[in-house]
């Protein structure tokens, strides 16, 4: 069974710009989720779909970005404008169900840099 | 939200020999899990462990979850092992939390 995938590897991009990253969660899994870890800090939660629906977004930092798991499959999360505080690395996880007794499985992470 | 600390911040280690990192955290927790980023940023998954013990070759792990805290044991280190060990831990429903992380450097 396929884990996580996420794409692109690692995004290169000048200030201004935009850039969309996109997660592939297991299959069967209803539960997206979107963690970042900037400026070497410690990873921090981005925001929870449950299938296609955001359960919560609490951890979205401005509206710069902008999440959506259209069809309850893949997700995609924009960044427009970039700036140069938002490199780090974006990780995915899914998971079956959510809370007690739900194992989330993380992808491999996204590396941005914006210079 | 729950506050993790994890404990030594930095472990340098000559191969072959066996460390143990410590997570504490502030309240109860629904789900523990153990990660590995590897130089390339890469978060691969350990271990699952609310609570108990579990083995996967020469790691293994133990959440006491009574006591907040679980441990991390790498025996017989290789220099493969290096990178950054994260601790998470979920008790609201949904998001993790995680730790600062212990950065490990196995040396030849």
């Amino acid at each position: 069974e396929a884990g996580v995938t996420q794409f692109p590897s690692h995004s290169v991009i000048e200030k201004g710009q935009t850039v969309t990253l996109r997660c592939d969660p297991i299959s069967g899994h209803d539960n997206l989720y979107w963690y970042r870890r900037v400026m070497g800090k410690e990873i921090k939660f981005l925001l929870h779909f449950v299938k296609e629906s955001k359960q919560d977004e609490s951890g979205m930092p401005n509206n710069r970005f902008l999440a959506e798991r259209t069809g309850g499959t893949y997700s995609t999360l924009k960044v427009q404008p970039a700036e140069l505080e938002d490199s780090g690395v974006y990780f995915c996880a899914s998971s079956q169900g959510w809370g007690r007794g739900n194992e989330q499985f993380f992808g491999p992470g996204t590396r941005l840099t914006v210079l | 939200g729950i506050q993790v600390e994890q404990s030594p911040p930095d472990l340098i280690l000559q191969e072959g020999a066996n460390s143990t990192l410590r997570c504490n955290f502030s309240d109860s927790v629904n789900n523990l899990q153990w990660f590995h980023q590897n130089p390339w940023g890469q978060l691969i998954n350990l271990f699952y462990i609310p609570s108990g013990t579990k083995q996967n070759g020469r790691l293994s792990a133990t959440t006491v979850a009574t006591e907040r805290y679980s441990l991390l044991y790498i025996s017989s280190s290789q220099t493969t092992d290096s990178g950054v060990y994260f601790c998470a831990v979920e008790n609201t429903g949904n998001q993790f939390y995680f730790g600062t992380g212990t950065s490990l450097t196995v040396i030849p």
